[in-house]
């Protein structure tokens, strides 16, 4: 079946503009995680939504960043003002039941570069 | 804070050899353990996912140990092939899946 899917691949935005960041779970996964990988780091935990319940959003690393999912299915990660820094590859993963013990499923991941 | 460390960060062996990464972490309040591959331009795949009431997994030629107590991970490779060759992440799972930053390994025909 299909797994997680990423849009767009790749993109290219000047400092200062917004960029929005899409994610498509897997059919029938309640949660889902967005990570972050820059050059020369592991993966960084950014957000988590959970079926309804409120999102974890503790790895969040500015207020210019937020994220929302729109009937438990579709995730946008937004960066406002984007900055140099936040040039990475912005991972989504999904999983069934949501438990912290589930395997998680990964996109192929959107890489964003911030000339 | 978790830290998760991996060593080597670069492995090169031949075709047919069998090999360890190894991943250690610092606190052993884990849920699970668990380990992925990485291809270039492409996401994570789950490899073992080990949770902390067991010692090992095993998948194909791939076994993975765990030991809470001394906060380390080994992801064991036997008869090692060039289709092996990816960037192998380990990940403890704490308040938030923590990553190391991986060995990447190229396995020579």
């Amino acid at each position: 079946g299909a797994g997680v899917s990423q849009s767009p691949s790749n993109k290219v935005t000047e400092k200062g503009k917004d960029v929005e960041l899409r994610c498509d779970p897997i059919s029938g996964h309640t949660a889902l995680y967005w990570y972050r990988q820059s050059l020369g780091q592991g993966l960084e935990f950014l957000i988590y939504f959970q079926g309804n319940s409120a999102p974890d959003k503790s790895g969040l690393p500015s207020d210019r960043f937020s994220a929302e999912r729109t009937g438990g299915s579709v995730s946008t990660l937004t960066i406002q003002r984007t900055q140099q820094e936040d040039s990475a590859v912005y991972l989504c993963a999904s999983s069934l039941a949501g438990a912290r013990t589930d395997t998680q499923y990964f996109g192929p991941g959107t890489r964003l570069t911030v000339l | 804070k978790q830290e998760v460390t991996q060593i080597p960060a670069a492995l090169s062996v031949p075709e047919g050899e069998n090999l360890v990464l190894n991943c250690s972490f610092t606190d052993s309040a884990i849920y699970n353990l668990q380990w992925f591959r990485q291809d270039p331009g492409k996401g994570l795949t789950s490899l073992l996912l080990i949770q902390s009431s067991q010692r090992e997994q095993t998948s194909g030629r791939l076994n993975a140990s765990l030991d809470k107590s001394s906060g380390r991970s080994t992801l064991y490779i036997a008869a090692s092939q060039p289709g092996d060759s990816a960037t192998y992440l380990c990940a403890a799972l704490t308040y938030a899946l923590n990553f190391g930053k991986g060995t990447s390994l190229l396995v020579t025909p």
